[in-house]
């Protein structure tokens, strides 16, 4: 399985710019890299999926360097409604019969503080 | 709704109790998952669907466990004689289409989840 090591949390201030790195050794050739977000007492949410270089959109960035092994997700100026949990996960296609699951590893906490 | 709604949204148990949690997805979807969240955990996939079809229930923890979506939409998770270690949020999840969730565009929604609590 592929699996992803993010940090457990990351504390950072009002305004600041927040990156989150995330370590995929294992991704498989045709396995995209997704981000979700997770409040308290909510489901996690979809940020941002991408296969390699730069995707950018209304909410975040995200980079993926050639060997595709790390992914950094970037949430520009963040504000205190930036607190969550967010989740790094790879999609499993080698294995067909753990292709129609996604694998939530323990997230990263990340606390905006004011 | 435009979201996955699911019902109820808080459950209290007691142990030896069955309970049953409801997952309305998104209109028109065809894959349907369910998931498990302890508390300060992340999510465990529990099983999945593709319509009406229950295409895989190998993280189903036991036996008490039993899900079904009988006419390819409404999906109902039954856990039978609740133990205290089944206390967790529960989560449904849709998508569009059946390729799998890493794959390019196949984003999948989830819902706020049904917090069980068995006492």
């Amino acid at each position: 399985l592929a699996k992803t090591t993010q940090p457990i949390s990351m504390d950072s201030y009002e305004g600041q710019e927040v990156n989150i790195t995330c370590s995929h050794n294992n991704i498989a050739t045709n396995d995209y890299i997704t981000w979700y977000q997770q409040f308290p007492s909510q489901g996690p949410r979809f940020i941002i999926q991408g296969y390699k270089t730069k995707v950018t959109n209304e909410v975040a960035s995200l980079f993926i360097p050639a060997d595709r092994k790390s992914s950094t997700l970037s949430l520009p100026r963040v504000s205190l409604s930036d607190t969550a949990v967010y989740y790094c996960l790879v999609g499993d296609r080698r294995n067909k019969a753990a292709g129609n699951k996604l694998t939530f590893g323990g997230g990263t906490r990340v606390l905006v503080k004011p | 709704g435009a979201g996955v709604s699911q019902s109820p949204r808080y459950k209290v148990a007691k142990r030896g109790q069955d309970v049953a949690l409801r997952c309305d997805p998104i209109s028109g979807h065809v894959s349907l998952f369910w998931y498990q969240q302890a508390l300060g955990q992340g999510p465990e996939f529990l099983t999945y669907f593709q319509n009406e079809a229950q295409l895989d229930k190998s993280g189903l923890p036991s036996d008490r466990f039993f899900a079904e979506r009988p006419e390819g939409s409404v999906s109902t998770l039954k856990i039978q004689r609740t133990q205290q270690e089944d206390s967790a949020v529960y989560l449904c999840a849709s998508s569009l289409d059946r390729s799998p969730p890493g794959a390019r565009g196949n984003t999948i929604y989830f819902g706020e989840g049904s917090w069980l609590t068995v006492v």
